[in-house]
C-alpha cells in the first residue's frame, strides 16, 4: 500500500534562509510524486510533480524537489525563503490509478 | 485557465439537516473527487467518480453520498448532518487516466454543523 510521511507538522525558517520540507514515501512500484501548496483560505495548487523523467524537478515560485529512490524521499527545497512562502505544503503519491494519497501536511512559517 | 468552483465558501447547518455541496469544473475532466481536510489529518478522500453516474467510495464514505449526473458537476450530500462532519471540504478534478495527472482543487467549503 502506498503512504506518504511528512516530517514535521510545523517548520520555521528565517526570511532568506534555505527551505527544506521532508517527504518520504512507501511504494512497491515506481510512484508518481507531487508537492502541493495551500495558502490560507484557499484550495491546493500544484507546485511540482515527478513522473519518472528527471529526478530533479523544478516547480513554481523557485521550489524544486529531488526524487531519491534509494532513500524513498522527495524533499522540497527553496534556496531563499520569502514571506509569501508561508503556507501549508502537502506531499502526495499516486500510481497507475487516479487516486492521490496525501501526507498530513507541513505548515511553513517564515520569520522576519 | 483551469477552474474548479464550489457553491459556498462558508456554510452553517444544524444537526440532522440534509446538506448539499456542489462542485463544478470547466476543464472537461473525467475524474472528480471529494475530500475533507481536518487539522493534523491532512486530506482524506470521501468519494470519487471516474465518469458520469459512476462513483466509488474513498477512505471515509460513512455519512456521505455523492451524485454525478453531468460530467462537469459532482455533488456531495450529507444525508443527516452531524457535528463531527464540521470540516473543510475540498473538491478536485483531474484528467483521466493515469496516476501522473495532477488534481485541480476548488477553494473549499468550510462547513460548520451546530
Amino acid at each position: 500500500a502506498q503512504s506518504v510521511t511528512q516530517l514535521g507538522s510545523h517548520v520555521s525558517v528565517s526570511e532568506g534562509a534555505l527551505v527544506l520540507l521532508r517527504c518520504n514515501y512507501s511504494s512497491s512500484v515506481p510512484p508518481y510524486l507531487f508537492w502541493y501548496v495551500q495558502y490560507p483560505n484557499q484550495g491546493l495548487q500544484l507546485l511540482l510533480k515527478y513522473t519518472s523523467a528527471a529526478t530533479l524537478v523544478k516547480g513554481i515560485n523557485g521550489f524544486e524537489a529531488e526524487f531519491k529512490k534509494s532513500e524513498t524521499s522527495f524533499h522540497l527545497t527553496k534556496p531563499s525563503a520569502h514571506m509569501s512562502d508561508a503556507a501549508e505544503y502537502f506531499c502526495a503519491v499516486s500510481h497507475r490509478d487516479d487516486k492521490i494519497i496525501f501526507g498530513k501536511g507541513t505548515r511553513l512559517h517564515i520569520l522576519p | 485557465d483551469v477552474k474548479v468552483t464550489q457553491s459556498s465558501r462558508y456554510l452553517v447547518k444544524r444537526t440532522g439537516e440534509k446538506v448539499f455541496l456542489e462542485c463544478v469544473q470547466d476543464m472537461d475532466h473525467e475524474n472528480m473527487f471529494w475530500y475533507r481536510q481536518d487539522p493534523g489529518l491532512g486530506l482524506r478522500l470521501i468519494y470519487f467518480s471516474y465518469d458520469v453516474k459512476m462513483k466509488e467510495k474513498g477512505d471515509i464514505p460513512e455519512g456521505y453520498s455523492v451524485s454525478r449526473e453531468k460530467k462537469e458537476r459532482f455533488s456531495l450530500i450529507l444525508e443527516s448532518a452531524s457535528t463531527n462532519q464540521t470540516s473543510m471540504y475540498l473538491c478536485a478534478s483531474s484528467l483521466g487516466a493515469g496516476g501522473y495527472n495532477e488534481q485541480f482543487f476548488g477553494p473549499g467549503t468550510r462547513l460548520t454543523v451546530l
